[in-house]
């Protein structure tokens, strides 16, 4: 049964360009969390959705990021017009239901912005 | 979800048993206590998790005090692949619960 996936990897994008990170959730699971660890800090919240459906989108900042969770296909973290700041490790995790469910995260994206 | 503590570091010999410790003096009745860990570079990994009685499973061992304000994980013989940072994370059972809040953890080291 394979785990949560995320790619790519590692992804290195220069200031003003666009970062798209990709996340698989484990088979049988409709929640997808989005977490960012900056270096050297602990993982913070960033969004939950479920398919089609963004449900919290809380931790997210205001402005140049985006989630979605479409009916096929990956959920997509997009960064617009990144900046130095958005350097980070981004965890996606998933859940088969919310409340007490464990959730499983993937291996993450290292975003280096030059 | 309710604070919890945790020491920033500790040291393990290989094949000896870990004890981990997390306070969590204001935990309600409803809060679950989750246990990941997060192996270097890697995502963080459920580890366990409980509500009032002790449970194990293959990766460990948690021990839920009586008055629920403190609980430990237990590592019965540590390995170099369990160097990790730990942490301890409280959740309320209720269903709109789903941000898990990491603090910075315990950052544990096993010495060969």
């Amino acid at each position: 049964n394979a785990g949560v996936m995320q790619n790519p990897r590692h992804l290195v994008r220069r200031r003003g360009q666009e970062a798209r990170l990709r996340c698989s959730p484990m088979k049988g699971h409709s929640h997808v969390y989005w977490y960012r660890q900056l270096p050297e800090e602990g993982l913070k919240f960033m969004v939950y959705l479920q398919k089609e459906n963004i449900i919290d989108e809380s931790g997210m900042p205001k402005e140049r990021f985006s989630a979605e969770f479409p009916k096929e296909g990956p959920s997509i973290l997009r960064i617009q017009q990144v900046v130095r700041g958005d350097s980070a490790a981004y965890f996606c995790a998933s859940s088969a239901a919310t409340g007490r469910e464990t959730q499983y995260f993937g291996p993450g994206t290292r975003l280096l912005v030059l | 979800d309710a604070k919890t503590t945790q020491p920033n570091s500790m040291e393990s010999n290989e094949e000896e048993p870990v004890h981990l410790p997390c306070n969590h003096s204001t935990i309600s009745g409803t809060d679950y206590i989750h246990w990941y860990r997060q192996l270097p570079s890697q995502g963080p990994e459920y580890v366990i998790h409980g509500l009032t009685s002790n449970v194990n499973n293959r990766m460990a061992s948690l021990a839920i005090a009586e008055d629920r304000k403190s609980s430990t994980l237990i590592l019965h013989r540590a390995t170099l692949r369990d160097a990790a940072v730990y942490y301890c994370i409280l959740r309320d059972s209720g269903a709109g619960s789903y941000q898990l809040t990491f603090g910075k953890g315990t950052k544990l080291s096993v010495i060969p």
